[in-house]
Parts: structure tokens; sequence; C-alpha cells
């Protein structure tokens, strides 16, 4: 399984875009690229997945770089309720199905 | 439509004792994943059942068992429990296995005493 590198935390202020960076320079072609988050005392909540071009759902953008090596989630307009640990994985759709979570990027967000 | 729900939401239980804790999936949803999740180790998966069979299984040891009913509702059991298996049990469901999207529940935090 690829391994990701992600920021172990930043900061942003609120109704700001963020940007959150994920490398994963060992990801294989067939690896899609999921991103989940986790809300203080939850469970993890899906947020987006692609695999090689650009997504969009109403929760976030996925961007994509054209080696694959690395991918950017995108909250357009980050809100208090965003605050969250977001997890990067690469997955291959057809594997034997375990997500593999890394310590992610808790996102902090300053009113 | 309901989400997942476990059960129960907190627990506490003293070393060597056995636990079993237990999933309802979102319905129609026939796979059912296991997590254990700690501040030291983070997330990591224990077992993913579907159609009342283990499909996958972690590393870790064979304290750790679970079952799917027909129903699709899950239960993991730890027995002999350690110290160090006081965590937040995740459970996750996915319409069948393979899917990328999983739903989680809000975990059962289990300590250990």
């Amino acid at each position: 399984d690829a391994k990701t590198t992600q920021p172990n935390s930043m900061e942003s202020n609120e109704e700001e875009p963020v940007h959150l960076p994920c490398n994963h320079s060992t990801i294989s072609g067939t690896d899609y690229i999921h991103w989940y988050r986790q809300l203080p005392s939850q469970g993890p909540e899906y947020v987006i997945h692609g695999l090689t071009s650009n997504v969009n759902n109403r929760m976030a953008s996925l961007a994509i770089a054209e080696d694959r090596k690395s991918s950017t989630l995108i909250l357009h307009r980050a809100t208090l309720r965003d605050a969250a640990v977001y997890y990067c994985i690469p997955r291959r759709l057809d594997s034997n199905y375990q997500l593999i979570w890394g310590a992610g990027t808790k996102l902090i967000i300053k009113p | 439509k309901a989400g997942v729900t476990q059960t129960p939401r907190y627990l506490i239980k003293t070393r060597g004792q056995q636990v079993t804790l237990s999933c309802s999936p979102i319905s129609g949803h026939r796979s059912v994943s296991w997590y254990q999740q700690t501040p030291g180790q983070g997330l990591q998966f224990l077992f993913e059942y579907f159609s009342e069979t283990q499909r996958n299984k972690g590393n870790f040891p064979g304290r750790f068992s679970g079952r799917q009913f027909s129903n699709s509702r899950s239960e993991m059991n730890v027995s002999t429990l350690e110290l160090g298996d006081s965590a937040l049990y995740l459970c996750a469901s996915s319409l069948v296995e393979g899917i990328e999207t999983q739903y989680f529940g809000p975990g059962t935090r289990l300590l250990v005493l």
C-alpha cells in the first residue's frame, strides 16, 4: 500500500479557503485517493475520493497532481464545523479492502 | 436513513475480562469493518465481514474476534482484556465489500483497568 505524508496540523481563518496537501509518491496506477475527516468525539466521515482528474462534491474539491504523487483537498469556505483531523488514504478499489490510516492533518479553524 | 449505530458507547472493564461490542450497519449495507483507534497507533484495521464471512483481517492477536449475522449486524469480542486494549473501537459499514465509501459509527470507548 502507498504511504502518505501530511502536515501534522494547519490553521485557517473562518470563511477562508483551506488547502490540505497530501504526498503519496508511491501510489500505484490503480489506487484511488480517498479523504476522510474525523470531527472531535466522532467516527471518521467520508469526504471525497478520486483517481486522476479533479473531483468536486458538496463538501470539498479534490485536486490531483498530473503525476498523481500528490493531491490537495480544498475546502472552499471553512467554517468552525470543519475543524477536524483530515486523512488522505490511497487505496485500490479492487483491493481486499483495508483502509490504511496515517496520522492525518489536524485542521484548526480560527474565528 | 439511520446511520451506523454502536453499543454500548462507553465501557469499563478490568484486565482478564472479556467484552462484546455490537454494530448495526446502515440498512441495506452488507459489509461491516472494525477499527481500533488509540492515541499512539491511530486507526488500525481489525477485520471486515461481508455476508457473514470474514473477508479480511488486520494484524491483531487471536483474542480479537468477530462475527456477522444474517441481518448484517456485527459483533466483535475481545477476550482476556489487557490494559493496552483501551481504545475507541469503530465500526464502519458499506454497501458491499470493495466499495470506497465507508460510513462510520460513533464508536465504543473501552477503558480497561
